[in-house]
């Protein structure tokens, strides 16, 4: 019940496509989704993040669609870019701070 | 302002020893928590620490131990290394804790590598 899945693991788009990355998520105490970016060997860097009592966030060329009955969250990147090509984590903040994380998706957006 | 910073960078140690990886918050923020990340999966969950008092605690042995001192930095220790210790360590720091609390930033992370 812990456990946040996340879809694809590896995903390759055009350069000014749209990048979709999909999780789900079990447990309804879970009262936070953030993204978070990762380059290789650096630390994950906080992307957008959104609260289960909203239904979508938008800030920049990222989204974060939120569906509360479904128990689903997805990160949509619009106008890909190279520099977009990095892992992607969600997560769900459960009891305290203890935040949960997906195994992560690959992108690579190629030029 | 200054991020979260960690130190060492990287480390090499060989089975069986003992060691302590460091964390600074982000100036203001009384949480840290610690997470370990093997190559190619998400972050998994330690430990978290709040004013000093331990608020958490993941799916780890015993011999995995931290402690937050009075200015909020925090360390972690690790006892008798095993190879399936080696990893990246992050810490990360929060401004409050539990319910309605802000937004985890993360350090750049220690890589432990045990041989």
């Amino acid at each position: 019940q812990q456990q946040v899945k996340q879809s694809p693991q590896s995903l390759i788009v055009q350069k000014g496509g749209i990048s979709i990355i999909n999780c789900a998520y079990e447990n309804t105490a879970f009262d936070y989704f953030p993204w978070y970016q990762q380059f290789p060997g650096k630390g994950p860097a906080l992307l957008i993040a959104i609260r289960p009592d909203v239904s979508e966030k938008k800030e920049g060329r990222f989204t974060i669609s939120f569906n509360k009955s479904a128990k689903q969250f997805s990160l949509h990147i619009m106008d890909s870019q190279p520099g977009d090509s990095a892992t992607y984590f969600c997560a769900a903040r459960g009891h305290g701070q203890n935040f949960v994380f997906g195994p992560g998706t690959r992108l690579s957006v190629l030029p | 302002d200054a991020g979260v910073t960690q130190s060492p960078t990287h480390l090499i140690k060989t089975r069986g020893q003992q060691v302590t990886l460091r964390c600074s918050p982000i100036s203001g923020h009384k949480s840290v928590s610690w997470y370990q990340q093997v190559l190619g999966q998400g972050p998994q969950f330690i430990f978290q620490y709040y004013e000093k008092e331990e608020r958490g605690r993941g799916n780890f042995p015993d011999r995995f131990s931290a402690r937050q001192f009075p200015n909020y930095s925090s360390e972690l220790n690790v006892n008798a290394l095993l190879l399936g210790d080696s990893a990246l360590y992050l810490c990360a720091s929060s401004s409050r804790s539990g319910q309605g609390a802000g937004e985890q930033y993360f350090g750049p992370g220690t890589r432990l590598t045990v041989t």
